[in-house]
């Protein structure tokens, strides 16, 4: 257990819709990334947030957007969702946002039908 | 960002040394080379990183060559728990302080009984 959670654990859900994942990071940790992993694309960065503010972001698309509330936990928001977006959603928290060791949360199973 | 090579699977039997190897010619002088596993469909679970020297905790052993172009992770005596995709990652700098891992397709290993 690395202490991370996730919910849900799994979302079915139709094209066009909205669903919001949760992660919450490590006690004591400020920093929190989302991956996304397809079967096509492999483990992708998506965004990172450090105590509350944006601090990197990668291949993240425009219909996705995320936060990090005061309490630290994080949401990823998904919109407009189309077939391609099914895929597992991970998070990882560290420390800070230097080069430390991230750990994973157990992820997001997402279907779009 | 440093890009990596890994072999896409390789065999072990129980019992033996698994020997993992990962080609990042192209990492920066102050990035960090990280290993993770993902078991199934689990959220990648951290094993081991370093910088230049040689690295050993309680799960592997990770040699990277002088001229950083290339690491070997080993886990002394694969069981059969070891099966996983292993993950060879250097750290690449995203701006603003903050580092990111890039995940590439990994090497699929069997602990074969």
């Amino acid at each position: 257990d690395s202490g991370v959670t996730q919910t849900p654990k799994h979302l079915i859900t139709a094209t066009g819709q909205r669903v919001t994942l949760r992660c919450s990071p490590r006690s004591g940790d400020l920093s929190v990334y989302w991956y996304q992993q397809s079967l096509d694309q492999g483990l992708q960065f998506l965004i990172q947030y450090y105590n509350g503010e944006e601090r990197a972001k990668g291949n993240i698309l425009e219909r996705f957007s995320a936060q990090q509330f005061p309490d630290l936990h994080s949401e990823l928001n998904l919109s407009s969702l189309e077939l391609g977006d099914s895929a597992l959603y991970f998070c990882a928290s560290s420390p800070g946002r230097i080069q430390e060791t991230q750990y994973f949360g157990p992820g997001t199973r997402l279907l779009v039908l | 960002d440093a890009k990596t090579t890994q072999p896409p699977s390789m065999d072990c039997a129980e019992g033996r040394a698994a020997n993992l190897p990962c080609n990042h010619s192209t990492i920066s002088g102050n990035e960090y080379v990280y290993w993770y596993r993902q078991i199934h469909s689990q959220g990648p679970q951290y094993i081991i990183h370093g910088l230049k020297n040689n690295e050993t905790n309680e799960m592997a052993s990770l040699i990277i060559t002088e001229d950083r172009k290339s690491s070997t992770l080993i886990l002394p005596h694969a069981t059969l728990r070891d099966t996983a995709v292993y993950y060879c990652t250097p750290t690449s700098y995203s701006g603003a302080g903050s580092y990111q891992l890039t995940f590439g397709k990994g090497t699929k290993l069997s602990v074969i009984p």
